[in-house]
């Protein structure tokens, strides 16, 4: 099975930061891989798609990047609306697998 | 509008069986993979189980291999995940969701249904 690497797990943050949250795959994944965001009690939400393409109605703050086995999710002058969970999810080859997930606080 | 919709959670005592429904509406489950993927409570998403639209190609996540099967009623446009041998382990939210067409990333989620295993 692939391996997902989520760093941090945690990341205390204020309004305006920048945050950048990496995830590492255990072997190659290409470019399939997805970023979701999810907030208490609720579904998670597609953000990125194809590590770097943006969810339609995604603000242009989030983006994405990577190939391979390395990647990352930046959020630029965060606002309230994002302090959420965020999970990596591999979609290259089944079992497909979810990153542990990072928190983002405030 | 695309929706999906999951019921059939509830309280089962261990060893126990349950099946979750997924009602799909604003497009068909035949043009669409589909999958369900799990959050036991504070942890993590756990990807369980994906559908092609066909209904020929099934996969499961060896947590579940032998004990849950996936399938679809297309003529109901429902989603379904037949669960048994159920563990305190199995306790979790459940959610359906859509693969893009031709794409695998899950673009669509149900609001989930929640399952507890406990004598």
């Amino acid at each position: 099975d692939i391996q997902m690497t989520q760093s941090p797990s945690a990341l205390s943050t204020s309004v305006g930061d920048r945050v950048t949250i990496t995830c590492r795959a255990s072997q190659s994944i290409s470019d399939w891989l997805a970023w979701y965001q999810q907030k208490p009690g609720k579904a998670p939400k597609l953000l990125i798609y194809k590590a770097s393409r943006l969810e339609s109605g995604v603000p242009s703050r989030f983006s994405g990047s990577g190939s391979g086995t390395e990647f990352t999710l930046t959020i630029n002058s965060l606002q309230p609306d994002d302090f959420a969970t965020y999970y990596c999810q591999q979609y290259n080859t089944y079992p497909y697998t979810f990153g542990q997930g990072t928190k983002l606080e405030i | 509008e695309v929706e999906l919709l999951e019921s059939g959670g509830g309280l089962v005592q261990p060893g126990g069986s349950l099946r979750l429904s997924c009602a799909a509406s604003g497009f068909t489950l035949t043009n669409s993979a589909m999958n369900w993927v799990r959050q036991a409570p504070g942890k993590g998403l756990e990807w369980l189980s994906s559908i092609n639209g066909g209904g020929f190609r099934i996969y499961y996540a060896a947590s579940v291999q032998g004990r849950f099967t996936i399938s679809k009623d297309s003529s109901r446009n429902t989603l379904y995940l037949e669960m048994n041998s159920l563990s305190v382990e199995d306790t979790a939210v459940y959610y359906c969701t859509r693969d893009r067409v031709h794409a695998g990333e899950f673009d669509y989620w149900g609001p989930g249904t929640r399952v507890t295993v406990s004598s």
